[in-house]
């Protein structure tokens, strides 16, 4: 079955950039879309194909996809941005996410 | 507003069954697909199962594959999870999500969630 791999964690200090991996077989080749989840919280969108951000996701969110990575870039990174965060993919209908990464904010 | 509501997780020894209810408002329930995904305690994201916005398809992790049915019912926007032989590592809390193919397949649209506990 297909699998997309993610780092378990990323620190990053507040006003600079983290940059979070998602890697899979010819993953560039499919949408992926990355949610944020908050503890106890259910998760949010927060990049739809590839590099678009649903409305109300501030800019400071990006999105890219080639080859076998795609990257999530938080640009100036605010303390609000620590969460869990979670690639995902189609395959064949079946849907298939990241094992998620922990973004700190220290 | 656009909204899911789960209903039905609870407490279920192993062996037992369960059927988790998603009920949708605020949007044309017949124009999309719907999954459900879960998460363990203090695990990630899993995506469990998925039907067609027509119900015509469905499609499942290989885990639940044979113990898990998912359904709809356009009359009561509804769709619906059937768990059937629950093992302990079915323990988690259940989302209903619904998947959104003019946004290439995203789920932009989560439920609260509802929680499921198999006891050994």
């Amino acid at each position: 079955s297909y699998e997309v791999t993610q780092p378990p964690s990323v620190s990053v200090s507040p006003g600079q950039t983290a940059s979070i991996t998602c890697s899979g077989d010819k993953l560039g080749d499919k949408y992926t879309s990355w949610y944020q989840q908050k503890p106890g919280q259910s998760p949010v969108l927060v990049i739809y194909e590839d590099r678009e951000r649903p409305s109300g996701i501030p800019e400071r969110f990006s999105g890219s996809n080639s080859g076998n990575t795609a990257t999530l870039t938080i640009s100036g990174t605010q303390t609000m941005d620590e969460a869990d965060y979670y690639c995902q993919a189609w395959d064949s209908s079946v849907g298939v996410f990241g094992g998620g990464t922990k973004v700190t904010v220290l | 507003e656009v909204q899911l509501l789960e209903s039905g997780g609870g407490l279920v020894q192993r062996g037992g069954s369960l059927r988790l209810s998603c009920a949708a408002s605020g949007f044309t329930f017949s124009s999309y697909g719907m999954s459900w995904v879960r998460q363990a305690p203090g695990k990630g994201l899993e995506w469990v199962s998925g039907i067609s916005k027509s119900g015509d398809a469905t499609y499942y992790v290989d885990p639940v594959k044979g113990r898990f049915t998912i359904s709809r019912d356009e009359s009561k926007n509804t769709v619906y999870l059937q768990m059937n032989n629950l093992r302990g590592e079915d323990t988690a809390v259940y989302y209903c999500a619904l998947k959104n193919t003019l946004l290439g397949g995203a789920f932009d649209i989560w439920g609260q969630g509802t929680a499921v506990t198999v006891s050994s």
